[in-house]
């Protein structure tokens, strides 16, 4: 079956704009999330949905970055405002909802870069 | 929360020769420790992974132990080849029904032919 997509694969934007994210998980995937991969860094926790509840906000690095998801499948992360530092790899990656596995598949990943 | 140290950050081995890479965790409740594999410009995948109440596995040339005791767990890699090189990153998933994982800073692994 398809696996994590994710688009758009790349995004060059000015400092200022607002940007969106898009995150198709893989089919009957209750569990979401959202990480951020700086060059040459490991993968930093931003968001976990359950459904389309988000128990876990902890990681977004600031109130410029928020995230839904809807229907129990499709996410969207929005950063406002983009700063020069937010340019990153934005992985999004689902697991099924079961603790005792957490198997997470990755997506490709999206490409940002802050002018 | 959970806390991951992974080392070394780079590692340089001869094909053919072992490689093994070494992560601690700070949550004594954590139960689950996969290991992702990364190419350059692609997504991580997932190559092994260990539940807490085993002490170590086997897939092929792939090999992880934990030492729940120590709280430590080790990647090997043996007879080494050159698609093995890439990024390598260690995570803990928390107990208790978490469901975030916790990565390590990753190991560049560069296997010389």
């Amino acid at each position: 079956g398809a696996g994590v997509s994710q688009s758009p694969s790349n995004k060059v934007t000015e400092k200022g704009k607002d940007v969106e994210l898009r995150c198709d998980p893989i089919s009957g995937h209750t569990a979401l999330y959202w990480y951020r991969q700086s060059l040459g860094q490991g993968l930093e926790f931003l968001i976990y949905f359950q459904g389309n509840s988000a128990p876990d906000k902890s990681g977004l690095p600031s109130d410029r970055f928020s995230a839904e998801r809807t229907g129990g499948s499709v996410s969207t992360l929005t950063i406002q405002r983009t700063q020069q530092e937010d340019s990153a790899v934005y992985l999004c990656a689902s697991s099924l909802a079961s603790s005792s596995r957490g198997e997470q598949f990755f997506g490709p990943g999206t490409r940002l870069t802050v002018l | 929360g959970e806390n991951v140290e992974q080392h070394p950050s780079t590692l340089s081995v001869q094909e053919g020769d072992s490689a093994v890479i070494k992560c601690t965790y700070s949550d004594s409740a954590s139960n689950y420790f996969p290991w992702y594999k990364q190419e350059l410009g692609k997504r991580p995948q997932l190559i092994i992974d260990i539940r807490s109440n085993v002490g170590e596995k086997k897939d092929q040339r792939i090999a992880v132990t934990l030492n729940k005791t120590a709280k430590h767990f080790s990647l090997h890699i043996t007879e080494t080849q050159p698609e093995d090189s890439a990024v390598y990153f260690c995570a803990a998933l928390s107990g208790a029904g978490s469901y975030q994982l916790t990565f390590g800073k990753g190991t560049k692994l560069s296997v010389i032919p």
